[in-house]
């Protein structure tokens, strides 16, 4: 079975610090790890995505993720956040190789509020 | 405009009436699943379809059906809906199998039973 962990319900962060939102994981084999975001009233949005070869990726919206096998952890990062990062962030994993497992597990999501 | 819709996007219902949420996407993608979510739960998937009818269970099947007759369709049908599926649905579709494709989200179904 796969799991994300996603320790934090709320973050708040100051605009203009650097941000961090947490996530474990925990599958059989390799990942395929995801983030994604929520803004209000609106459908998923993908952020970036770890597949494999370096472990900081980067994505959308100045965002990048590290991921860490040892500790099996993609952290979400951003080195000045901004008032209009605030939403809520999902964290996603499956493993490979899978053979037709065709599911994808996610967190219950983190809010990140940025105080102006 | 790539995109995935749905429809309706807000429905309040009584318990045991029947009802479908339609979910169509544009992008010739093969792969289309329903996700519910929760507070404190976060996104759980319900169903999903690997192609054209190929439909498999996720983690939370019960008391839903899907369809996929064509490759842009893929609605969802709550035969006898309760009130513990009132719940905030996502349909999403993404390029072909899972593998690492990300997927695309439609705005979602706000579904109340009462």
């Amino acid at each position: 079975a796969q799991s994300v962990a996603q320790p934090e319900d709320q973050v708040n962060v100051a605009e203009g610090n650097p941000l961090t939102v947490k996530c474990t994981y925990s599958v059989s084999g390799n990942p395929y790890l995801f983030w994604y975001v929520q803004y209000p009233n609106r459908g998923l949005q993908f952020l970036l995505k770890y597949i494999t070869g370096d472990n900081l990726v980067k994505g959308s919206y100045g965002f990048e993720a590290e991921f860490n096998k040892s500790q099996t952890s993609f952290h979400l990062k951003k080195p000045s956040a901004l008032v209009s990062d605030s939403a809520l962030y999902f964290c996603a994993v499956r493993g490979y190789p899978n053979f037709g497992n065709e599911k994808l597990t996610f967190g219950t999501g983190t809010r990140l509020t940025i105080i102006p | 405009e790539a995109q995935v819709t749905q429809n309706p996007r807000y429905l309040i219902t009584v318990t045991g009436k029947k009802l479908t949420v339609t979910c169509s996407q544009n992008m010739n993608h093969e792969y289309m699943s329903w996700y519910r979510q929760d507070p404190g739960l976060g996104l759980r998937q319900i169903y999903y379809s690997m192609n054209v009818e190929v439909t498999d269970k996720g983690d939370v099947p019960e008391g839903y059906k899907v369809s996929r007759k064509e490759k842009r369709n893929f609605p969802l049908i709550l035969e006898s809906p309760s009130p513990n599926q009132t719940s905030l649905y996502f349909c999403a579709s993404s390029l072909w199998g899972l593998g690492a494709n990300e997927q695309f989200f439609g705005p979602g179904t706000r579904l109340t039973v009462l």
